[in-house]
């Protein structure tokens, strides 16, 4: 079965830093997208930032960008110039087939 | 506001009882996509229909159903409810089927509360 794993529970940054959110995870499809989705306390599933994986190149939403490492099935979130507003919990996701499967989530807290 | 929308947002009931949640996708997506968030559980996918077809099941429950209707809407029917059914339902739509982009936006979720 298709697993992600999300190492670090929780995480903290001071505002105006730099913060990276590690993931990793299993499959055995060649072609697939990965995801990073934020859950702020509203509870709202807010999409992040994806990544195609037959692109090398690094996705970049504004602060946010990844580090992909295909062969070593990792998929990272660095999260530049933090702000208070970044404070949640982000689920790292991968899609297979028809679904998406998720981390267990890291918890960021955002200090000002 | 992702465009997706579910109701009710909130619900308690009892158990033993039968709830129906629904979900309208983002206009112009004909897939549609059931997750629960639970906290032992974590995010975990139910269900996905796409055009009105069921194309894939994941851990949903016999007691579980949903549809989907030509209009695109989705409703989640839960029946013979139990405590461990209190969770978030979260209902996701994309573009695509089994091809194209693969992009889920989530509604707001319906927050559900079995006493």
């Amino acid at each position: 079965a298709q697993t992600v794993t999300q190492s670090q529970p929780e995480m903290s940054v001071q505002e105006a830093e730099t913060v990276t959110l590690s993931c990793t995870y299993d499959t055995s499809e060649s072609d697939y997208y990965l995801f990073w989705y934020k859950q702020p306390p509203s509870r709202q599933m807010i999409l992040v930032i994806r990544q195609e994986a037959y692109k090398q190149q690094n996705a970049t939403e504004n602060r946010f960008s990844v580090n992909f490492q295909k062969a070593a099935k990792s998929f990272s979130l660095k999260i530049s110039d933090s702000q208070l507003g970044d404070a949640a919990m982000y689920f790292c996701a991968s899609e297979n087939g028809n679904k998406l499967v998720f981390g267990a989530g890291t918890i960021l807290r955002v200090k000002s | 506001d992702s465009g997706v929308t579910q109701t009710p947002k909130h619900l308690i009931t009892a158990t033993g009882q039968r709830v129906t949640l629904r979900c309208s996708p983002r206009s112009g997506d004909l897939s549609v996509y059931w997750y629960q968030q639970s906290l032992d559980q974590g995010l975990q996918f139910l269900i996905h229909y796409y055009n009105g077809e069921e194309r894939a099941k994941g851990n949903i429950l016999e007691r579980f159903s949903a549809q989907q209707f030509p209009d695109l809407h989705s409703e989640l029917n839960l029946s013979s409810l139990e405590l461990g059914d209190s969770a978030l339902y979260f209902c996701a739509s994309s573009v695509g089927g089994t091809a194209g982009v693969k992009t889920q936006y989530f509604g707001p979720g319906t927050r559900l509360l079995v006493l």
